[in-house]
């Protein structure tokens, strides 16, 4: 089992939709983290749930929603996305937040297109 | 000035060659550096970190320079599947949180 999964790995969806980006870790880690990765530019943090509570938040627009239930699961939900949010949304955890060893394990991501 | 600059890229080398990257950080107060690799199509995965002595793992040598701000990644003996874009980051504390701040990425191609 893979240690950090992200479904679904390819979403496209229209500007009017709502959608929601799943993640599960399976590493016993305690905080868990949404990257967005455009094409040339470099990766962006999004969120940051340390111990299922939200440490971060870092000036995303509010059509991006975050929810972490418990340590090992973390969601994204989508709703009225631009185009310009086309990108791909990836997911992951450390042990704790990453101070000490800046060791994240990331999911292979979801790429997401908004038509 | 971007807080973590690297080398433009792409990189292509033949087998055997040795290439070496540069990154800078802006933030003196940076704490922690890293290399991570991502592969094309693939998540990123850490490759070393980097330690003020410097460190070596293998063929792969990370070097920092806390007084000009720089850190640099040394590949001897390239090999195919070496191929893969390379992140510099740098961990900057905020209060008691990090930031790990992620450099665009140099794209390397190593070639038969």
């Amino acid at each position: 089992e893979t240690g950090v999964t992200q479904t679904p790995r390819h979403l496209v969806m229209g500007m009017t939709n709502k959608k929601s980006l799943k993640c599960e870790q399976h590493l016993g880690h305690n905080a868990m983290y949404w990257y967005k990765q455009s094409a040339k530019k470099p990766l962006e943090l999004m969120f940051v749930y340390n111990f299922k509570e939200q440490t971060e938040n870092n000036s995303v627009p509010s059509r991006f929603s975050p929810e972490c239930p418990n340590s090992s699961h973390l969601f994204l939900h989508l709703h009225t996305l631009q185009p310009e949010d086309s990108a791909l949304y990836l997911c992951a955890s450390s042990q704790a937040s990453w101070g000490s060893t800046g060791e994240l394990f990331f999911g292979e991501g979801s790429r997401l297109t908004v038509l | 000035r971007k807080e973590v600059e690297q080398d433009p890229g792409p990189f292509n080398v033949p087998e055997g060659a040795t290439v070496a990257f540069n990154c800078t950080y802006s933030n003196s107060a940076s704490q922690s550096f890293f290399w991570y690799r991502q592969d094309c199509r693939k998540e990123p995965k850490l490759l070393m970190s980097v330690y003020s002595s410097g460190n070596e793992d293998g063929r792969f040598t990370a070097q920092l320079n806390r007084a000009s701000q720089y850190i640099s990644l040394l590949i001897r003996d390239s090999k195919l599947s070496d191929s893969a874009t390379y992140l510099c980051v740098v961990n900057r504390l905020v209060g008691s949180q990090g930031n790990l701040i992620f450099g665009k990425g140099t794209k390397l191609s190593v070639k038969p």
